[in-house]
């Protein structure tokens, strides 16, 4: 099993639609866990943290399920600029900055 | 505010020739890396550092050197290089609890596009 896991998409979605992708992870000691975005050809950018009690930051909701080890973002909303590649960040261990990045799920909003 | 700077942006070398990757951040991070991205791969660490004078490897550091003299650099060194090595390189600090990492996300620089023929 890989040690974290992501479905590549495409996700195609109307604008405003909700939509929800997950992201598994492997290691039962991770403790820090992120969404971050990439736009094509770009750098991945920080969308949000993932706090065990949930979390929300106006369109997006992040979730982490510890015991089927796996996070969620949820998209409601959708805007066509929300079109990016959406990537999971999980820390290899309890202790320490070394990140595992999920392949990417690729969301297109279409008008 | 510059945060993480990569330079160059693009480079193309030919195979067995050496160059550096450079890598600076501006934000008193003690804790800096290097990434590749490959097509449906994902990004891959290559060599990390959690402070000036430490650094270690990742999930793929062969071929590749770094070093940390100061807390602001952390240069990327490619020995001989090859054709595997074509990809998308991208530095990432972030600060550095020394304890439980909760919410210390990676900061990335802009990348630097590697082709090697």
């Amino acid at each position: 099993r890989k040690e974290v896991e992501q479905d590549p998409g495409p996700f195609n979605v109307p604008e405003g639609a909700t939509v929800a992708f997950n992201c598994t992870y492997s290691n039962s000691a991770s403790q820090s866990f992120f969404w971050y975005r990439q736009d094509c050809r770009k750098e991945p950018k920080l969308l949000m943290s993932v706090y065990s009690s949930g979390n929300e930051d106006g369109r997006f909701t992040a979730q982490l399920n510890r015991a089927s080890q796996y996070i969620s973002l949820l998209i409601r909303d959708s805007k066509l600029s929300d079109s990016a590649t959406y990537l999971c960040a999980v820390n290899k261990d309890n202790y320490g900055q070394n990140f595992v990045f999920g392949p990417g799920t690729r969301l297109s909003v279409l008008p | 505010n510059a945060g993480v700077t990569q330079t160059p942006k693009f480079q193309v070398l030919k195979t067995g020739q050496s160059m550096t990757l450079q890598c600076a951040q501006d934000m008193n991070h003690e804790y800096m890396s290097w990434y590749r991205q490959d097509p449906g791969m994902g990004l891959r660490l290559i060599h990390y550092s959690v402070g000036a004078g430490i650094t270690d490897q990742g999930e793929v550091p062969n071929g590749y050197n770094v070093s940390r003299s100061t807390t602001e650099d952390f240069p990327l060194r490619l020995l001989s290089a090859a054709p595997s090595q074509t990809s998308v390189y991208f530095c990432a600090s972030s600060y550095s609890l020394g304890g439980p990492s909760y919410n210390s996300p990676l900061h990335f620089g802009n990348g630097t596009r590697l082709t090697v023929t």
